[in-house]
């Protein structure tokens, strides 16, 4: 029962461009979504997030868009950077629990 | 200074051992979570402590057991370990409890049962 899905495995980006990561979900109950990032042999560090009374969050060169009728969420980074290069994890949760339901992650990859 | 720490970093071992992998946070958070991420990248929430307190334990085998001595430490043991428990286990830690709070991951432990 896979509640939170990353379809595309994986994403090359040349740097500057945008980046977009796209989340699809089943469960129309979710509060709130995360981002978070991974790098190799690191635990996921938090990115942004967004609740899920709003359609739109942003935090610097990340913003995410919550699209509730299709569930289907997007990250952006404008503009892509190496560092960037990291996969991307998706996940939702409800209100009044810790539970964390990770999509399997989208890598990208960004080169000069 | 690191936020959260786990030990071993790697881990092979046979099956039918018991081993046991800890973490430590210096964060000051009251709540602790494991995670495990098996080979199809799936990660997964395990169990949950707040303020030492089990909160989730998810369909998790009873060979897995966690301990909370004290709010800065949630240590995972693994009885009988089988060739399935082969996965990156994570441990993490929150400020809080409820799905909006960040929560913050150690570095990961790598198990490999043979």
């Amino acid at each position: 029962d896979q509640q939170v899905k990353q379809n595309s495995p994986s994403l090359s980006v040349q740097e500057g461009r945008i980046s977009i990561l796209n989340c699809d979900y089943t469960n129309s109950m979710f509060d709130y979504f995360l981002w978070y990032k991974k790098y190799p042999a690191e635990g996921p560090t938090f990115l942004i997030s967004i609740s899920s009374i709003k359609d739109k969050n942003e935090d610097g060169r990340f913003t995410v868009f919550l699209n509730k009728s299709a569930k289907h969420l997007s990250l952006h980074i404008v503009p892509s950077q190496p560092g960037d290069s990291a996969v991307y994890f998706c996940a939702a949760s409800r209100i009044n629990t810790d539970k964390l339901i990770f999509g399997t992650g989208t890598r990208l990859q960004v080169f000069p | 200074d690191t936020a959260v720490s786990q030990t071993p970093k790697y881990l092979v071992t046979q099956m039918g051992n018991d081993k046991s992998i800890k973490c430590e946070q210096n964060l000051g958070h009251d709540t602790m979570y494991w995670y495990k991420q098996d080979s199809k990248k799936f990660l997964k929430i395990m169990f949950s402590y707040n303020n030492k307190e089990l909160i989730i334990n998810e369909t998790v085998p009873n060979r897995f057991s966690p301990k909370s001595p004290d709010k800065a430490h949630l240590n995972l043991h693994i009885n009988s370990l089988e060739l399935g428990d082969s996965a990156v286990y994570f441990c993490a830690s929150s400020q809080g409890s409820g799905g909006y709070v960040e929560q913050y991951f150690g570095p990961g432990t790598r198990l490999t049962v043979t």
